[in-house]
């Protein structure tokens, strides 16, 4: 089936750094997806892609899907103590529009 | 505007018991998604339903599991017989999939978290 893998597992920064991860995948992707997770609470979209090459922001975050459609980035600017939780990248699953695969997830710690 | 939520939150029980959790999609919301989540690991899907009817389910989703949603609105998860290994994060989503086909995101709810003794 898809995977995703995402890199790195893990980030520790201090607030006010810049932070980038990205995600990659064994098969091609239509959409894109950027999602945060605070402890015990469900995902959050965050920012969503369609197409190749496109770049889209959120406040400080921005993200971009890869040309090959493989891969997508996402990058958070100055970071603050808040954007600690767990980012997943995750994408349509298989032939159905459906169900959603996600990435294991980027660990996020700020330090203030 | 209410988004998703999910009762109860927590749930501890003792192995070989059964148990059932409930997901109250976004009112508007046509199509309905569960997915488990285990420590350290993203979700993973195990069902969805447009409308009432169950369109897709996971290999992850044994037996002892069972999804419903009978008026299409609320949906149940039961599972039968717990073990251990059920002790997890058990998600839900909602979406509206428009007449053209297009799909709108999934919104999660907070989850239900399983503890199986």
């Amino acid at each position: 089936g898809q995977q995703l893998n995402q890199s790195p597992q893990s980030m520790f920064i201090q607030e006010g750094e810049d932070v980038s991860m990205n995600c990659t995948s064994s098969s091609i992707f239509n959409t894109w997806l950027w999602y945060k997770q605070d402890p015990g609470e469900g995902p959050v979209l965050l920012i969503a892609l369609y197409k190749a090459g496109e770049l889209t922001s959120n406040g400080r975050l921005t993200a971009q899907f890869g040309i090959t459609r493989k891969d997508s980035f996402l990058n958070i600017s100055a970071s603050i103590p808040s954007d600690v939780g767990i980012y997943f990248c995750a994408g349509p699953g298989g032939t159905s529009y459906g169900k959603l695969t996600f990435g294991q997830g980027t660990i996020l710690t700020v330090h203030p | 505007d209410t988004g998703v939520s999910q009762d109860p939150r927590h749930k501890i029980t003792k192995r070989g018991q059964n148990v059932t959790f409930r997901c109250d999609p976004i009112s508007e919301h046509n199509r309905l998604y569960w997915y488990r989540q285990t420590l350290g690991q993203g979700p993973e899907f195990l069902t969805y339903f447009q409308n009432e009817a169950q369109l897709e389910k996971s290999r992850l989703l044994s037996d002892r599991f069972s999804a419903e949603r009978p008026k299409g609105s609320f949906s149940t998860l039961e599972i039968q017989r717990t073990e251990q290994g059920d002790s997890a994060m058990y998600l839900c989503a909602s979406s509206s999939l428009h007449s053209g086909g297009v799909q709108e995101t999934q919104y999660f709810g907070p989850g239900t978290r399983l503890l199986v003794l």
